[in-house]
């Protein structure tokens, strides 16, 4: 069963601080990976994506690979209320199909 | 970017009837769709996936009798929930792909399913 992990939360930051979300993967032939954002009763919307060890920057959005350890976490700088949402970590576990395995999701507050 | 058209965003049923989703890409054509079940704080859990004009791919323990997806065209993919139990109640998605990579995968809005 390949399986991605992430802690249920809640985190909660103040307004400004940095939140860090961890995500962990079961199958190290895994391919690609993708953090979603999801507002309660909505769909998820496509935050970051990362293919290759190493940091992604993407405005206030910071993605990070490991993929010794297995891991894939999400760094948001200046936290918005906004912000405040579940973070659901995708891994596509390859073997053809484009299938995302998603996790439980984080959910964030960030409060005022 | 892309548009995934779902409907209804929202039904309630009686217990024994049946509900059809409809998940439609309207700005591309979504060479393959997927659809999700999500049940209050759990992830979302990929039920099949289907590509047009072929038969759906189930994942393992989803019922192909009782979930029937009819992929008719590029853009349009319909969920027929079967004879509904409350155990189905649930927060249904569509996501269409268009391309060969992740990238272009766009979700519909879902749609919040309650059986009675």
């Amino acid at each position: 069963q390949k399986e991605v992990e992430q802690n249920s939360g809640p985190l909660s930051v103040p307004e400004g601080a940095i939140a860090s979300l961890n995500c962990t993967y079961s199958d190290r032939g895994s391919q690609s990976f993708f953090w979603y954002r999801q507002y309660s009763g909505k769909s998820p919307e496509l935050i970051m994506s990362i293919y290759s060890n190493g940091d992604k920057e993407d405005g206030r959005f910071t993605a990070q690979l490991n993929k010794a350890s297995q891991y894939v976490s999400l760094l948001i700088r200046d936290s918005q209320p906004s912000d405040s949402a579940t973070y659901l970590c995708a891994v596509n576990y390859g073997g053809g199909g484009n299938k995302l395995t998603f996790g439980t999701g984080t959910q964030l507050k960030v409060e005022l | 970017g892309a548009v995934v058209s779902q409907h209804p965003s929202w039904v309630i049923c009686k217990s024994g009837t049946s509900v059809k989703i409809e998940c439609r890409s309207l700005d591309f054509q979504a060479t393959t769709m997927f659809w999700y079940r999500q049940f209050p704080k759990q992830s979302l859990m990929l039920m099949a996936t289907s590509n047009e004009g072929s038969k759906a791919t189930y994942e393992q323990g989803v019922e192909k009798d009782k979930f029937l997806i009819n992929h008719a065209s590029l853009t349009l993919s319909t969920l027929t929930v079967t004879s509904a139990h409350p155990e189905d109640s649930s927060f249904y998605i569509c996501s269409a792909q268009t391309g060969s990579t992740n990238e272009k995968l766009f979700f519909g809005s879902g749609t919040q399913l309650s059986v009675l």
